[in-house]
């Protein structure tokens, strides 16, 4: 199970932190990644990191202004959004995938909704 | 980013067969696996399709997919109100070191 929380209305420029608490398997040995959805759009890919947490890819959208870590002593994703913009605005999924973060997503979690506006 | 090339919308009868057409390059469904996601209106999108032909256990299978190339394909026969959904194709993207989503298909069944 993927159980995401954080999200909330901030307003354009500021910070939010998203976390993705993870169960029924050992999160350590699955890479994890963020996808979002904008309000009526499809599906966009916004960062994922390899199961130690050593290597972080990341959508150019987000690059220099998100970050994305893991805790595994804690079976936590995180997600930090910096400089938020209107256009973040969306559900944010935490998805788990293989080991390899270039096969496929096998698990979504429900999502958290990002709402940026003054 | 770009994208993978999807078509908005399919429709089709009950019971009838609809084809979903992904277009890539070869920097991602020509080098990588290709999968496809289903998301029911108001859900999480759920895998259907992995390594552009293998089904998730559960997955019914009425969903078949193909990969040719640069393109991929999803099949799904014997169409039912149940399949009314958004359907995504998905592929890691070598040279962008990213994942690259379709824009997705909205599946109407008349």
């Amino acid at each position: 199970q993927l159980l995401e929380s954080g999200g909330g209305l901030v307003q354009p420029g500021g910070s939010l932190r998203l976390s993705c608490a993870a169960s029924g398997f050992t999160f350590s040995s699955y890479a994890m990644s963020w996808v979002r959805q904008a309000p009526g759009k499809g599906l966009e890919w916004v960062s994922g990191i390899s199961p130690s947490g050593g290597s972080t890819y990341y959508a150019d959208s987000v690059k220099g202004r998100f970050s994305i870590s893991r805790d595994n002593s804690k079976n936590t994703l995180y997600l930090q959004m910096n400089s938020l913009r209107a256009e973040d605005t969306a559900v944010y999924f935490c998805a788990k995938l293989p080991p390899e973060i270039t096969v496929y997503f096998d698990y979504w979690g429900q999502g958290t909704l990002v709402t940026v506006s003054s | 980013q770009s994208v993978l090339t999807q078509p908005p919308s399919v429709s089709e009868a009950p019971g009838q067969r609809v084809t979903i057409s992904c277009s890539g390059s070869s920097s991602n469904i020509g080098k990588n696996v290709v999968n496809w996601y289903q998301q029911l209106p108001g859900k999480a999108p759920r895998l259907l399709i992995y390594y552009a032909d293998l089904l998730p256990s559960g997955v019914s299978d009425r969903f078949s997919g193909s990969k040719s190339g640069t393109s991929a394909s999803l099949a799904i026969s014997g169409l039912q109100s149940e399949d009314e959904a958004d359907y995504y194709c998905a592929a890691w993207d070598d040279s962008l070191n990213a994942w690259l989503f379709g824009g997705g298909t909205k599946l109407t069944v008349l």
